[in-house]
């Protein structure tokens, strides 16, 4: 089975830094990688899908690049709003699978 | 408006059995991939069990032979029978619905239920 794992676990910024978040695939995933973000006790949401594209409703300062095997999640602009851990998903075939999880959290 | 709204959760003693529902609104369960995720306490995300619109059913390691998924079409729901619980079975069960597309580019998951408490525990 393909293991994701993310990097870094977690991090502290600052508001307005840019924060980046790296997925990687320990085989291709061509882009089958989906990002969700879960707030401290709230149901996990959708953010990016083929490993690029913005869901609907999801502030534009988060975005999702990569393809093959290593993938990144960044936001533009840290937000208060934006503490969470954020997960990535492989979805090329079975199993499912997600990554670890990153805590991200305002310093 | 997309709505899922798991139950059937509980304290169920180790050996012992739950099946657990997924009722969706605004969307027909039978025309798309649907997805059981566990999230024990302070834990990640874990996959359980996929099925996809035609049927195609998956299972993690850790369950499978032990749990099945299903849908009814008359009722819009989404089931996971649970049987043989384990302690290690304890997390928060989530549904969710795939995303539009084909094969296996629809396995993302757009819309997710609130969960369900699953307590594994003599």
């Amino acid at each position: 089975d393909i293991q994701m794992t993310q990097s870094p676990s977690s991090l502290s910024a600052s508001v307005g830094d840019r924060v980046t978040i790296t997925c990687r695939a320990s085989q291709g995933i061509s882009n089958s990688l989906a990002w969700y973000q879960q707030k401290p006790g709230k149901v996990p949401k959708l953010l990016i899908y083929a490993a690029s594209t913005l869901q609907s409703g999801v502030p534009s300062r988060f975005s999702g690049s990569g393809s093959g095997t290593d993938f990144t999640l960044t936001i533009s602009s840290l937000q208060p709003e934006d503490v969470a851990t954020y997960y990535c998903q492989k979805y090329n075939n079975a199993p499912v699978t997600f990554g670890p999880g990153t805590k991200v959290e305002i310093k | 408006e997309v709505q899922l709204l798991e139950s059937g959760g509980g304290l169920v003693q180790p050996g012992g059995s739950l099946r657990l529902s997924c009722a969706a609104s605004g969307f027909t369960v039978s025309t798309y991939a649907m997805i059981w995720v566990r999230q024990a306490p302070g834990k990640g995300l874990e996959w359980v069990s996929d099925i996809s619109g035609g049927g195609t059913t998956h299972f993690a390691d850790s369950v499978n032979g032990r749990f099945s998924i299903s849908r009814d079409k008359s009722n819009n729901t989404l089931y996971l029978q649970m049987n043989s619980l384990r302690a290690e079975d304890t997390a928060v069960y989530y549904c969710a619905k795939g995303g539009a597309g084909s094969g296996w580019s629809k396995y993302f998951f757009d819309y997710w239920g609130q969960g369900t408490l699953v307590t594994v525990s003599s």
